[in-house]
């Protein structure tokens, strides 16, 4: 079946770089971009990119230029998420999230990976 | 890019109806018919309900439904159910070719 699964949880300090990993399985891997989104304690979603595992292309919210880079292994079928100096404010669950096909909720997100907690603390 | 802007909470008897408003603005929520709504469970992931404004992808009950008039989109949830109770989140595509979310709404069936 379609899944998403990621990386397990990860506690970093303020400054320092974390990489989180969603590994895609069920479905042609380099047919579908993927966005990832993040989620603070008891806060909303907030969108923060998309890669495009074919092409390479990315896009990333104005918020996160400069500290966010998203990048994909289409050997392993795993697009990556890496986020920088960070603060306590990036403390959030983050989420791999696919986006349809051309043809079917394009502009949706139609399928989730369980989510990684990112913990910044000192 | 601001968040789109939702009730922080909503409330309804079983059986009932209740709609979750989704206010954005020409550059997203009324420039595009590409809002889509999604239910979330504390500590899950969440699920898409709704795409395209008014589409429900399979397996979603025909109980949810979805509009836009101008710069707002609205998802109804009728026959409410205790299982309905959850947070709802609207998205929108941008003018920007980026995505925005709503800030969130707390469904609670009384």
């Amino acid at each position: 079946q379609v899944q998403l699964v990621q990386s397990g949880a990860e506690v970093k300090k303020p400054g320092a770089s974390v990489k989180v990993s969603c590994k895609a399985s069920g479905y042609p891997f380099t047919s579908y971009y993927m966005h990832w989104v993040r989620q603070a304690p008891g806060q909303g979603l907030e969108w923060m990119g998309i890669i495009n595992p074919s092409g390479y292309s990315t896009r990333y919210a104005q918020k996160f230029q400069g500290r966010l880079t998203m990048t994909r292994d289409t050997s392993t079928s795993t697009v990556y998420m890496e986020l920088s100096s960070l603060r306590s404010e990036d403390t959030a669950v983050y989420y791999c999230a696919r986006r349809g096909s051309s043809t079917s909720f394009y502009f949706a997100f139609d399928i989730w990976g369980q989510g990684t907690m990112v913990t910044v603390s000192s | 890019q601001s968040a789109l802007t939702q009730p922080a909470s909503v409330s309804g008897s079983p059986g009932q109806s209740i709609t979750i408003s989704c206010t954005g603005t020409s550059s997203d929520v009324g420039g595009y018919n590409y809002v889509s709504w999604y239910q979330q469970y504390p500590g899950n992931a969440p699920k898409l309900m709704i795409y395209d404004v008014t589409k429900r992808p399979s397996g979603v009950s025909n109980r949810f439904s979805g509009s836009k008039s101008g710069n707002t989109a609205s998802l109804t949830l009728s026959g409410l159910q205790a299982e309905d109770e959850a947070d709802y989140y609207c998205s929108s595509y941008t003018s920007s070719s980026t995505w925005v979310f709503g800030g969130g709404t707390r469904l609670t069936v009384l």
